[in-house]
């Protein structure tokens, strides 16, 4: 089974912080995205990664893919409340073509 | 603007009193899913259609159903709800299998058994 581990699971800053959440597994990806969710709303894509070493940036979030496609990160520079929310990393299983959601990690901006 | 529509956004049912969940999309995607996503925690696939082919997960629960009439829609039907069914229903889709095609999320259905 595979299993896509997230951390770290609960993550509270002051705004103006940087962080970054990892996503890891001992699997090999297809791809691998990354959504934010926020309470009561369902999941929004923030980025699709495939090749083993990219890096997309989408304004202040930094998302790299790992070089073996097996794990990736999230870096967040200068963290604002509306960063807020629950981040799932989900890895596309390339025989069954499912995505898998990784365990989550929710961040809160303290203004 | 095309999108994925849930309806209703709140259930309220009684346990064993079957139940039936609705979505519906503009997108024309091939694939829908239904995830049952419980407190805090990462959404878990119930089922998915492939146009009109339905794939169950392993240790998705009998008393769970789903039916796709149309591309536009599906639905979720819980048989006998039970306590531990008390949860965020999500479902989604995407244009096609594989090739990273995103998921598209609707805003879900949270249901609470009394």
């Amino acid at each position: 089974t595979q299993l896509l581990e997230q951390s770290p699971q609960f993550l509270s800053i002051q705004e103006g912080e940087n962080l970054t959440v990892y996503c890891n597994s001992s699997s090999v990806f297809s791809s691998l995205q990354w959504y934010r969710q926020e309470p009561g709303e369902g999941p929004v894509l923030l980025v699709t990664v495939v090749t083993g070493g990219e890096v997309k940036k989408l304004k202040r979030l930094t998302f790299q893919f790992g070089d073996a496609r097996k794990d990736s990160s999230l870096h967040i520079t200068a963290a604002q409340p509306g960063d807020t929310g629950l981040y799932l990393c989900a890895g596309e299983n390339s025989g069954t073509y499912k995505y898998i959601f990784g365990t989550g990690t929710r961040l809160k901006v303290l203004a | 603007d095309a999108m994925v529509i849930q309806n209703p956004r709140y259930q309220v049912t009684q346990f064993g009193k079957p139940v039936t969940l609705s979505c519906s999309q503009t997108l024309n995607h091939n694939v829908m899913y239904w995830y049952q996503q419980k407190s805090s925690q990462a959404p878990k696939l119930l089922f998915h259609y492939y146009d009109k082919d339905f794939n169950n997960e392993a240790d998705t629960p009998d008393n769970f159903q789903s039916r796709r009439p149309n591309t536009s829609f599906c639905f979720l039907d819980i048989r006998s709800p039970g306590l531990g069914d008390a949860a965020m229903y999500l479902c989604a889709t995407s244009r096609d299998l594989g090739t990273s095609s995103p998921l598209h999320f609707g805003n879900g259905t949270r249901l609470t058994v009394t």
